[in-house]
């Protein structure tokens, strides 16, 4: 079975421009989060994803957004791109709301 | 508030040293407890979990036991390979509205041959 994919795998961006990053789940698993890992720290939950309604945000701003297809895919846009926002950005899928599976995640370089 | 304190690397063993990564977490409500591990230039993988007191979670090897007494699942490893270098980070979840992974700042392993 095929695990979480996520495209890009790589990218570079200039600040102020906008990102796409996409995010297949698992095959049968309805939920979808995205996180944040900045070089050197653990992953930050950015949002989650559920029968395509939002059922949490973490503490990034307004200019992260986020939906969720009735696919189950799972789109994460980044506006107004900061120099900050360079991270490795993680999709997890999962069935129930507990064992969550990581996808290999999208380098983001903003320059 | 919730956070996960995990021991501060980087560890450097010799292959077939025994391994202890420290791990203790502060979290309201009752968590389910997990290791993930991330080989260089790739995602997270889930090692091992725990769900509720006294489990131990095992998997290629590696141990830890859920301790509610103490706030703490320990990661364990009786003879380590060069191919468990990585990075490994304790994480939690608990249920109630979003259930968001907390992860500690993870601790980097490397063993040599």
């Amino acid at each position: 079975d095929a695990g979480v994919t996520q495209s890009p795998t790589h990218l570079i961006k200039t600040r102020g421009q906008h990102v796409t990053l996409r995010c297949s789940p698992i095959s049968g698993h309805k939920s979808v989060s995205w996180y944040q890992q900045v070089l050197g720290q653990g992953p930050q939950f950015i949002f989650q994803y559920y029968e395509k309604e939002e059922r949490g945000r973490g503490n990034f701003p307004d200019r992260f957004s986020a939906r969720q297809f009735p696919n189950y895919s799972s789109e994460l846009n980044v506006n107004a791109l900061l120099l900050g926002d360079s991270a490795l950005y993680l999709c997890a899928s999962s069935l129930d709301y507990y064992e969550q599976y990581f996808g290999p995640g999208t380098r983001l370089t903003v320059t | 508030g919730n956070s996960v304190t995990q021991m501060e690397g980087p560890v450097t063993l010799s292959e077939e040293a025994f391994l202890t990564i420290n791990c203790t977490y502060t979290a309201t409500g009752y968590p389910s407890l997990f290791w993930y591990v991330q080989y260089p230039g790739e995602g997270l993988q889930l090692l091992l979990k725990a769900t509720k007191a006294d489990d131990k979670g095992s998997n290629k090897g590696f141990e830890a036991t859920y301790r509610k007494e103490t706030t703490s699942f320990h990661l364990e490893k009786g003879s380590v390979q060069v191919s468990d270098s990585a990075v490994y980070f304790c994480a939690f979840i608990t249920q109630g509205g979003s259930e968001k992974l907390v992860f500690g700042k993870g601790t980097k392993l490397t063993v040599n041959p």
